[in-house]
C-alpha cells in the first residue's frame, strides 16, 4: 500500500487527557501534515512540518518528525469532547505536491 | 485560510447514471485541483490530479474514462461519476493549490449514492 501507516487506528480517552497518534512512511518526505476530519466532513488542516524540522506547536497541538525513523507523532494535550474526531497524517515526496494519506486515527473523547 | 465549495453535497442516483461533482475554489486561484475518494472508515485516495486547462493524471487504477474531469477554469473542476454503480458509492472529496498559498484546501466532500 502506498499509504502509511497509523497507530492506534482507534482511541478513546477522557476529557482532559492527552491523546498520542502515531504516523509512520517508507519514503523520503517533503513536509508533512495533520489533518482533523469530523464525520461525514471535509479535512480541517490541522499543521505542517517540514522535513527539516523536528518538532511544531500550535495552541494543544505538539507535532513530532523523526526523519531517521520515519515517524511523526500528534500530541493533542488535555483533550476535550469536541476533539472526536478522525485524525491523518499526509505526506508529499520531495519534489512533488500530491499527499499520501495514512491511514488515520480514530480519536473518541469521552465528557 | 482559502474555501474550498464542493457541489452537492451529497446525491442519490440510480445505477447506470452519471453524476457530476463540482469543485470550486472560492476565493483564489487554484492552479491545482486534485479529487479524492474516501470509503466508510478508510483513509482518502488519491483519485486524480487536474491542472488548469490540461488533462487530469489519473492514479494507477482508476479510470480515466469512468471518472471524468474537467478543469476548465482556474475556480473550478468537475468530476463526472459516468455509468454509476453501487460500489461506486462512497465520498468524494476535492481539494485545491494555488500560487498564493503553499498548501491544499479541501473541499466539504460529496456523498454519492448509488442505488
Amino acid at each position: 500500500s502506498q499509504q502509511g501507516e497509523e497507530d492506534p487506528q482507534a482511541l478513546s480517552i477522557q476529557e482532559g487527557e492527552n491523546a498520542t497518534m502515531n504516523c509512520s512512511y517508507k519514503t523520503s518526505i517533503n513536509n508533512l501534515q495533520w489533518y482533523r476530519q469530523n464525520s461525514g466532513r471535509g479535512l480541517v488542516h490541522l499543521i505542517l512540518i517540514r522535513s527539516n524540522e523536528r518538532e511544531k506547536h500550535s495552541g494543544r497541538l505538539r507535532v513530532t518528525l523523526d526523519t531517521s525513523k520515519k515517524s511523526s507523532s500528534l500530541l493533542i494535550t488535555a483533550s476535550r469532547a469536541a476533539d472526536t474526531a478522525s485524525y491523518f497524517c499526509a505526506r508529499t515526496k520531495a519534489a512533488g505536491n500530491k499527499l499520501t494519506f495514512g491511514g488515520g486515527t480514530r480519536v473518541l473523547v469521552k465528557p | 485560510g482559502a474555501v474550498v465549495s464542493q457541489h452537492p453535497s451529497w446525491v442519490i442516483c440510480k445505477s447506470g447514471t452519471s453524476v457530476k461533482i463540482e469543485c470550486r475554489s472560492l476565493d483564489f486561484q487554484a492552479t491545482t485541483m486534485f479529487w479524492y475518494r474516501q470509503f466508510p472508515k478508510q483513509s482518502l485516495m488519491l483519485m486524480a490530479t487536474s491542472n488548469e486547462g490540461s488533462k487530469a493524471t489519473y492514479e494507477q487504477g482508476v479510470e480515466k474514462d469512468k471518472f471524468l474531469i474537467n478543469h476548465a477554469s482556474l475556480t473550478l473542476s468537475t468530476l463526472t461519476v459516468t455509468s454509476a454503480h453501487p460500489e461506486d458509492s462512497s465520498f468524494y472529496i476535492c481539494s485545491a493549490e494555488g500560487e498564493k498559498y503553499n498548501e491544499q484546501f479541501f473541499g466539504p466532500g460529496t456523498r454519492l449514492t448509488v442505488l
